[in-house]
């Protein structure tokens, strides 16, 4: 079976210091990845996505970039976190573009 | 620009009443719609994914309906328990070419069975 995992599960990191956020896949190959961002209040807002090994789409433009340097592997990095960028970030994986979209754990983060 | 949203924010009712949870889309040209439940702190767990040319799917007491010329679904859960408390998020994934493009999701419904 397939499994998705996040790490860490909370990061507390000051405004200015750098971000990464791993998220690996198990039990599959060739999955599409996504990066997502929940805010209080806001929903959940597509950051970006992939369809394979260095192909990242970008929804929104923002401070934050993302990698896949391996097939099941994606991460999600800032250079300088900003105090907006506080939120619980959340990993998923979906085998086509047509099927159920299946989530990690999230990673809270609190910039401060 | 897709919106996705959902009513009543938030529900709560007496344990083993049937509900039924509203999520409306703006465009109608959509590939497929999903409902999820997450649990607080948790990230969000799949119940039910309808297809553009269904009308609805079944999961033990979830039904999930679709009209999406009318740009709405339901998801209907019998017989209510309070381990169906969460909040509930639709979701819509917007007709695309040959990407992956990722869902547009609603603000959600925060659902509480009182037992």
């Amino acid at each position: 079976s397939q499994t998705i995992h996040q790490w860490p599960a909370t990061l507390v990191q000051p405004v200015g210091s750098p971000l990464s956020l791993e998220c690996t896949v198990e039990g599959t190959s060739n999955p599409n990845l996504y990066w997502y961002r929940q805010a209080a209040g806001r929903g959940l807002q597509l950051l970006f996505y992939s369809v394979g090994i260095g192909q990242i789409s970008s929804e929104v433009p923002q401070n934050l970039s993302a990698s896949r340097p391996q097939d099941r592997q994606f991460i999600l990095s800032s250079k300088k976190l900003l105090l907006s960028d506080s939120g619980f970030y959340l990993c998923a994986w979906s085998r086509t573009g047509n099927s159920p979209l299946h989530f990690g754990n999230g990673t809270r983060l609190t910039v401060t | 620009k897709q919106e996705v949203t959902q009513i009543p924010a938030a529900l709560s009712v007496p344990e083993g009443e049937n509900l039924v949870l509203n999520c409306s889309f703006t465009d109608s040209a959509i590939y497929n719609l999903q409902w999820f439940r997450q649990d607080p702190g948790k990230g969000l767990t799949s119940l039910l994914l309808i297809q553009s040319s269904q009308r609805e799917q079944t999961s033990g007491r979830l039904n999930a309906s679709l009209d999406k010329s009318s740009g709405r679904s339901t998801l209907y859960i019998a017989a209510s328990q309070p381990g169906d408390s969460a909040t509930y998020l639709c979701a819509v994934r917007r007709w695309s070419g040959g990407g992956a493009d990722g869902l547009t999701f609603g603000k959600g419904t925060h659902l509480i069975i009182q037992p």
